[in-house]
């Protein structure tokens, strides 16, 4: 069973923060790593798939980057809005397997 | 139009039952997922199917078996239930290859009483 971690495991920061978090992943047999925003009693929604080392993808005020050699990636969130608030889940993509971490849970004060 | 879809969504069974969750997707998908959510809230993966055949199936107990009838649909069966069974149950599924991200239904609670 692969290690996939996240930290931190809950993060709470104030309306116009910027903030960003981590995802450890094993650095071999990579395929893609996967972001995604999982909301209280909705379905984990796919945010990037990251492939290339160095890659950086952005998507409005969210990106991800990506260092497949040393086996992480960031997800940064800037000028955090209470819509924000949710579980940021990554997964490593093991080639139609995904190990997921456990989560950040981030809360968003106005 | 829901891309996954899956029922139900609730399910409160008594211990030794059989039951079943149904998972659809009308994404044109070839490979389909069962997650389980556990205790620490883990999503961890227990059968993938890619058009039709199974290609994965982690360590889950024998009484679990997967029935894909078609691309679309892949359903899961819980024989002789146990109290550890509860859990969310999500269904997911993907294009399977490159950068194929994975579309996840609602997730079905299941509760054993």
């Amino acid at each position: 069973i692969l290690n996939v971690e996240q930290s931190p495991q809950s993060l709470h920061v104030q309306e116009g923060d910027s903030t960003n978090f981590t995802c450890s992943f094993p650095s071999s047999n990579f395929y893609a790593l996967h972001w995604y925003r999982w909301e209280t009693a909705k379905s984990p929604e796919a945010l990037f798939v990251m492939t290339l080392n160095g890659d950086e993808k952005k998507k409005g005020r969210i990106s991800a980057t990506l260092n497949t050699k040393e086996g992480y990636s960031y997800l940064y969130i800037k000028g955090s809005q209470p819509e924000d608030s949710a579980t940021y889940l990554c997964a490593f993509d093991n080639f139609n397997k995904f190990y997921f971490g456990s989560g950040t849970k981030l809360n968003v004060k106005p | 139009d829901t891309a996954v879809s899956q029922t139900p969504k609730y399910l409160v069974t008594q211990m030794g039952n059989d039951k079943s969750i149904k998972c659809e997707q009308n994404l044109g998908h070839d490979t389909m997922y069962w997650y389980k959510q556990d205790s620490k809230k883990f999503l961890k993966i227990m059968f993938s199917y890619n058009n039709k055949e199974l290609i994965i199936n982690e360590t889950v107990p024998n009484r679990f078996s997967p029935k894909s009838p078609d691309k679309a649909h892949l359903n899961l069966h819980i024989n002789s239930l146990e109290l550890g069974d509860s859990a969310v149950y999500f269904c997911a599924s993907s294009l399977g290859q490159g950068e194929a991200e994975a579309f996840f239904g609602q997730g079905t609670r299941l509760t054993v009483v």
